[in-house]
């Protein structure tokens, strides 16, 4: 199976700064099928980004998504209050999908 | 507005089994693909099985294959999890998620539910 690394674990930023989120693929995602979703505690997980690069329904676009192969980025502009939570990247390319073990960004 | 809504939470006994269930409302139901995941305490997130739209495919975790089983009910909008043969290893939060039918992107997810493994 593939093998997803996040990197950092922890991301410590205040309102206002740039968050850059990586994910690493053990091995080329299919057709760039990675996926960023964002979750709260208590919440469903939101999808954020899908194909690496393409920002799904309603999400803001200080959202961005950029990668292919093996390495993805997500990135978030400008921190708003309410994006302080876990993120994760996912290959659905290749079954079984897998997800990386998640970066938290916090104040 | 696409709901997604679980129940079957349960503490079951090691060995036992559980029903889930996922009702589904505000889009098209037999459009969809279905999937099913879940997140152990302090850990990430898991795939563990998608079902077609028609309900003829089934894919499952190598962790859980020959155990659960997922089906769907089209005419009453609801999906389905038989977990059998329980382990202590099963025990997480478990959410449905609504999927593309053609690369099985979860766009849409409910909340969980807890199910918990002990003796």
């Amino acid at each position: 199976e593939i093998v997803l690394t996040q990197s950092p674990g922890t991301l410590s930023l205040s309102p206002g700064e740039r968050a850059t989120l990586s994910c690493r693929a053990s091995q080329s995602v299919s057709m760039n099928f990675l996926a960023w979703y964002q979750h709260k505690s208590g919440q469903a997980p939101r999808l954020l980004i899908f194909r690496a690069s393409s920002r799904a329904t309603g999400i803001p676009d200080r959202f961005s998504g950029s990668g292919s192969g093996t390495d993805f980025t997500l990135t978030i502009s400008r921190l708003e209050p309410e994006d302080f939570a876990l993120y994760y990247c996912q290959q659905y390319g290749t079954s079984p999908q897998t997800f990386g073990q998640g970066t938290k960004v916090e104040i | 507005e696409v709901q997604l809504v679980v129940s079957g939470e349960g503490l079951v006994q090691p060995g036992g089994s559980l029903r889930l269930s996922c009702a589904a409302s505000g889009f098209t139901f037999d459009t969809y693909a279905l999937t099913w995941f879940r997140q152990a305490p302090g850990k990430g997130l898991e795939w563990v099985s998608t079902i077609s739209d028609s309900g003829h495919y089934t894919f499952y975790a190598d962790s859980v294959k020959g155990r659960f089983t997922i089906s769907r009910d089209n005419s009453n909008n609801t999906l389905s999890l038989q977990m059998n043969g329980l382990r202590a290893e099963d025990t997480a939060i478990y959410y449905c998620a609504r999927a593309d039918n053609w690369n099985y992107l979860s766009d849409y997810w409910g909340l969980g539910t807890l199910v918990t493994v002990s003796s």
